[in-house]
């Protein structure tokens, strides 16, 4: 089993659509979980971190189930700019982040 | 501002050949710094980190090796390039001691033929 498990979609939403993605870890002990975004060809970007209460920043609501080992990324209002691959990742021990294999999203006009 | 950099950012190398990739860091000290590589269509794996000069922790067996020259430098190498070496290699840096977030370069993306 996959330490970060996602759906590898693509996800095809229109302008405007909400989306969400969701991603499972395996090891219970995972300290620290975030969402990164990255562009064709490019580098990963952090989109943001994910809290135990849940957190918000503009159109994106992350949410983190420790009992279920769950994060959730959910894109309201969704642009055309939003369409990139969203990585979920997590800390489980040291400094080290182990990374899912990415969910596509696109979004069309 | 922390910036990062690696160079070159594309390379085309035949099997066998050596490999020499390099990454600094700017506007911080002492960080934490990373290798990865990303295969197409795959999840990043962690190669190497360390977490000061000299100090290197080898995640994958491989053909590949680290070293970290200087406070801010950090070099990936190897002396026979492999097909399967292939990819898109990325660096990263994370604050030491000040929290977990990574910030990556902009990548070296290499084609071993």
């Amino acid at each position: 089993r996959k330490e970060v498990e996602q759906d590898p979609g693509p996800f095809n939403v229109p302008e405007g659509a909400t989306v969400a993605f969701n991603c499972t870890y395996s090891n219970s002990a995972s300290q620290s979980f975030f969402w990164y975004r990255q562009d064709c060809r490019k580098e990963p970007k952090l989109l943001m971190s994910v809290y135990s209460s849940g957190n918000e920043d503009g159109r994106f609501t992350a949410q983190l189930n420790r009992a279920s080992q769950y994060i959730s990324l959910l894109i309201r209002d969704s642009k055309l700019s939003d369409s990139a691959t969203y990585l979920c990742v997590v800390r489980t021990y040291g400094n080290k982040l182990v990374f899912g294999a990415g969910t596509i999203l696109r979004v069309k006009s | 501002s922390q910036t990062i950099h690696q160079w070159p950012a594309t390379l085309v190398q035949p099997v066998g050949s050596p490999l020499s990739l390099e990454c600094t860091v700017e506007g911080t000290s002492n960080p934490n710094l990373y290798w990865y590589r990303q295969a197409a269509g795959r999840g990043l794996q962690l190669l190497f980190y360390s977490v000061g000069i000299g100090q290197i922790s080898s995640e994958v067996p491989q053909n590949l090796s680290a070293s970290r020259p200087q406070d801010r430098q950090f070099i990936l190498s190897s002396k026979k390039l492999l097909l399967s070496d292939s990819g898109f290699y990325l660096c990263a840096w994370s604050p030491n001691g000040g929290g977990d977030t990574q910030y990556f370069g902009p990548g070296t993306r290499l084609t071993v033929l």
